[in-house]
């Protein structure tokens, strides 16, 4: 079956500019988590979704992002005002039921700030 | 201190050899940990899970100390396409949220 997808693959921005990546878990999946991955360094959390609720958004670095999952599937994550600092791959994964179980990542979407 | 602390390495074995990853871990409370694999410029990838009994799949053997917070990777008889970035993971609290180490590269020659 289909694996977790992301859009766009890559994004290219300016500082300053507003971006917003695309998940699409697996289907039947409730849980979402979103992760960002810096040049050599492992996966960092972000924000876990159980539904369409953020029940964990303890890794948002700051009020510039912003995540949203409004039908319990597909989630948009949203970088407002970006800086040069944001620049990362932007993981998706997502996993069935609550708690532990192996999260299946996406591709990543590799965000550049110029 | 990060919570999750791993060698970078990088690891360069030959074809055939034994090699064994360690990472620690700072919280106490962890309750589930695993070993991810990533292959470069692609995403993780669950390689197994790690429990206090050990458990081994294969060529890989994982093992848990909780009294030491440590978790370790054997892999015997490494292969070349055993070559990647080996990410220790920690599962804490309720929320499903993984802590990732550094990760170790591992480079496998002929």
């Amino acid at each position: 079956g289909a694996g977790v997808s992301q859009t766009p693959s890559n994004k290219v921005t300016e500082k300053g500019k507003y971006v917003e990546l695309r998940c699409d878990p697996i289907s039947g999946h409730t849980a979402l988590y979103w992760y960002r991955q810096s040049l050599g360094q492992g996966p960092e959390f972000l924000i876990y979704f159980q539904g369409t609720g953020a029940a964990d958004d303890s890794g948002l670095p700051n009020d510039r992002f912003f995540a949203v999952r409004p039908e319990g599937s597909v989630s948009t994550l949203k970088i407002q005002r970006t800086e040069r600092g944001d620049s990362a791959v932007y993981l998706c994964a997502s996993s069935m039921g609550t708690g532990v179980g192996e999260q299946f990542f996406g591709p990543g979407t590799r965000l550049t700030v110029l | 201190r990060k919570e999750v602390e791993q060698d970078p390495g990088p690891f360069n074995v030959p074809e055939g050899a034994t090699v064994a990853f360690n990472c620690t871990y700072s919280n106490s409370a962890s309750q589930s940990f695993f070993w991810y694999r990533q292959d470069c410029r692609k995403e993780p990838k669950l390689l197994m899970s790690v429990y206090s009994s050990g458990n081994e799949d294969g060529r890989f053997t994982a093992q848990l100390n909780r009294a030491s917070q440590y978790i370790s990777l054997l892999i015997r008889d490494s292969k070349l396409s055993d070559s990647a970035t080996y990410l220790c993971v920690v599962h804490s609290g309720n929320t499903g949220k993984l802590i990732f180490g550094q990760g170790t590269t591992l480079q496998v020659k002929p």
